[in-house]
């Protein structure tokens, strides 16, 4: 699996777009790059997959450019309900061999008023 | 819109004693997890289950814990003997098929004392 490094922790403003960008200098070829999301007591929810250039859902749009060494999630005018976990995941999709979701410690983004 | 459920939501017990914490996944999928995340720390996986059998599992999945389908619906992660040291939130999570958007239940916190 390929390693990622992202912020550990970030601040934003309700109605600002945030981007969260994720180091995996380490990408394999057949490497997909996934986001997750992680509400305080609750279990993480997917947000996003893509494997490159742009991904874009009703809730975020993922850049990921054509050396695929980093990905930045873009989370568009952001609101106090978006305070949560965001977690980078890099690996086959779908896995060739096991199929365990590895979580880093994600970043902590905190939206304020 | 299915969701993955998990009951009891809080499960307090003794050290020692044994738990069973209980998960229905999503109806028509076919691939079984559970994680646990300690209070502060990473999401950790602990086990991988697919047609009745266990597919892989985490260093920390040891001879205390097991898991079962014991009917078509319900999927249970037991503890035999709980320590202080099991205190986590435990997350069950299923998938249509391997390597899918893995769908997270709400949690069980688990406290032992």
């Amino acid at each position: 699996l390929a390693k990622t490094t992202q912020p550990i922790s970030m601040d934003s403003y309700e109605g600002q777009e945030v981007n969260i960008t994720c180091s995996h200098n380490n990408i394999a070829t057949n490497d997909y790059i996934t986001w997750y999301q992680q509400f305080p007591s609750q279990g993480p929810r997917f947000i996003i997959q893509g494997y490159k250039t742009k991904v874009t859902n009703e809730v975020a749009s993922l850049f990921i450019p054509a050396d695929r060494k980093s990905s930045t999630l873009s989370l568009p005018r952001v609101s106090l309900s978006d305070t949560a976990v965001y977690y980078c995941l890099v690996g086959d999709s779908p896995p060739k061999r096991d199929d365990k979701i590895i979580f880093g410690k994600g970043t902590r983004l905190h939206i304020l008023p | 819109e299915p969701e993955v459920t998990q009951t009891p939501s809080h499960q307090v017990t003794q050290m020692g004693q044994e738990v069973i914490l209980r998960c229905v996944p999503i109806s028509n999928h076919l691939y079984f997890y559970w994680y646990r995340q300690i209070l502060g720390q990473k999401v950790e996986f602990l086990v991988s289950f697919y047609n009745n059998e266990i597919s892989e599992k985490s260093e920390i999945f040891d001879d205390q814990f097991s898991v079962e389908r014991p009917d078509g619906s319900n999927f249970t992660l037991k503890i035999r003997s709980t320590k202080l040291e099991d205190s986590a939130m435990y997350f069950c999570a299923s998938s249509v098929a391997r390597g899918n958007e893995q769908f997270f239940g709400p949690g069980t916190r688990l406290t032992v004392l």
